[in-house]
């Protein structure tokens, strides 16, 4: 049984750097083909796609955002932890980690999401 | 690459078929011949769910009456019985070239 589940603070100032852990379990990241990408969104508004890091460590960025996000694994934990720097209060969304089989290039297993506000 | 889905809102009678359209501003159909589209849906107060991968693939455990058509730059998400369970909002998200990975802005389908 394929699980996701983010976890991290709820309130960040900003400027602050926020960082969010992804516990998955029922696949493992070490297998080929496998990733695991964050996608937020905003209240009331699309999903947006962050970050993806790869079986082999590779590592992609939402282009928009590349400059202040960080993608990294722990494979022996079941672990996939992103952080994003500097934030502002238009960083206030939904976080979501998602299993991301290469061979259907899509999200197949989501995490509850976890809300995380940007505020003083 | 922008998606633009169509209609942005949706109602839906129970029992009747509704269609989703999504129009790429770019061809999501790679040299290999795959078109790199996937649907999603998202029911109130849940986490997206995966619908149809590669443009025409169902999902496990998605009922048949959804399906996926299309290529290059239109693509089409049918349901052909509308059930209630089915309300929410659709997202269709191209992943053709990574890091331009991108959602369409969704359709929201909701019972009449």
């Amino acid at each position: 049984q394929v699980t996701l589940r983010e976890s991290g603070p709820a309130l960040v100032k900003p400027t602050q750097t926020l960082t969010l852990t992804c516990t998955f379990s029922g696949f493992s990241l070490s297998t080929s083909d496998m990733c695991v990408s964050w996608i937020r969104q905003a209240p009331g508004q699309a999903l947006e796609w962050l970050a993806r890091i790869d079986w082999d460590d590779d590592k992609y960025y939402n282009t928009s955002l590349k400059t202040r996000l960080t993608v990294s694994k722990d494979t022996s934990k079941n672990q996939v932890v992103l952080t994003l720097t500097n934030v502002v209060p238009v960083d206030t969304a939904t976080y979501y980690c998602a299993r991301t089989p290469l061979e259907w290039a899509a999200f197949d297993y989501w995490g509850q999401g976890i809300l995380v506000t940007v505020s003083s | 690459i922008v998606l633009t889905q169509s209609p942005r809102s949706l109602p839906v009678t129970p029992g009747e078929p509704a269609s989703i359209s999504c129009r790429s501003s770019q061809s999501l159909l790679h040299r290999n011949g795959k078109n790199y589209l996937g649907w999603y849906l998202q029911k109130p107060g849940q986490s997206p769910q995966l619908l149809i991968y590669l443009a025409s693939n169902r999902a496990s455990g998605v009922p048949d009456r959804f399906s996926g058509s299309g290529s290059g730059t239109d693509f089409t998400l049918k349901i052909s019985r509308v059930e209630a369970e089915d309300v929410g909002i659709y997202f269709c998200m191209q992943v053709l070239e990574i890091p331009s990975w991108t959602f369409g802005q969704g359709t929201k389908v909701e019972i009449k």
